[in-house]
């Protein structure tokens, strides 16, 4: 079974603070890596979805890289405000088969 | 709205009950999936159909049941419940079953079973 990794598993911060988190995978046979966001009582919301190794996707201040050689993948949020706190997830998949989640990164902005 | 609309959203059964939690998306996905989400956990799959008329076991399948009814449905039956199925259970859809396509998810079912 595919094993993706996240860490931290939390993280508190304070408004203003830049951010980031990390996502490992298994770099062999690698297809694709999704980010998630997940705000309490909602549902997951799709982020960025990337290919190719050095891809780096940006939406507003959160913004994430890919290496697909060494198996990570960070995602960045510049100036942290409340309304970014959530849960963020991250998947992958090896093939032509659904996506693997990884437990998630907990960010609390602290305001 | 478009999206991905599960029923019911929250459900409390008695061990050896059984239900069908449902799910239909209207954006004309060709894949759904069914994840469970337990503290300290990630999203398992549980089941997931890659098109209409096929389906196929995730990580998680003991227990569980789906029906792939058509293009937009997709439901997942628990033919005897047990306390270890108590668990928040989210449904999802993308456009095709391949690694390049976002997840659209449900609102989520908790479910209780006592």
């Amino acid at each position: 079974i595919l094993n993706v990794e996240q860490s931290p598993q939390s993280l508190h911060v304070q408004e203003g603070d830049s951010t980031n988190f990390t996502c490992s995978f298994p770099s062999s046979n690698f297809y694709a890596l999704h980010w998630y966001r997940w705000e309490t009582a909602k549902s997951p919301e799709a982020l960025f979805v990337m290919t190719l190794n050095g891809d780096e996707k940006k939406k507003g201040r959160i913004s994430a890289t890919l290496n697909t050689k060494e198996g990570y993948s960070y995602l960045y949020i510049k100036g942290s405000q409340p309304e970014d706190s959530a849960t963020y997830l991250c998947a992958s998949t090896r093939g032509n088969t659904p996506l693997v989640f990884g437990k998630g990164t907990r960010l609390s902005v602290i305001a | 709205n478009a999206g991905v609309t599960q029923t019911p959203k929250f459900q409390v059964l008695k061990t050896g009950q059984s239900m069908t939690l449902q799910c239909a998306q209207d954006m004309n996905h060709n894949s759904m999936y069914w994840y469970r989400q337990d503290p300290g956990m990630g999203l398992r799959l549980i089941y997931y159909s890659a098109s209409e008329g096929t389906t196929d076991k995730g990580e998680v399948p003991n227990g569980y049941n789906v029906s792939r009814l058509n293009k937009r449905e997709f439901s997942l039956r628990l033919e005897s419940a047990a306390p270890s199925q108590t668990s928040v259970y989210f449904c999802a859809s993308s456009e095709a079953g391949g690694p390049y396509y976002g997840y659209t998810f449900g609102s989520g079912t908790r479910l209780t079973v006592v």
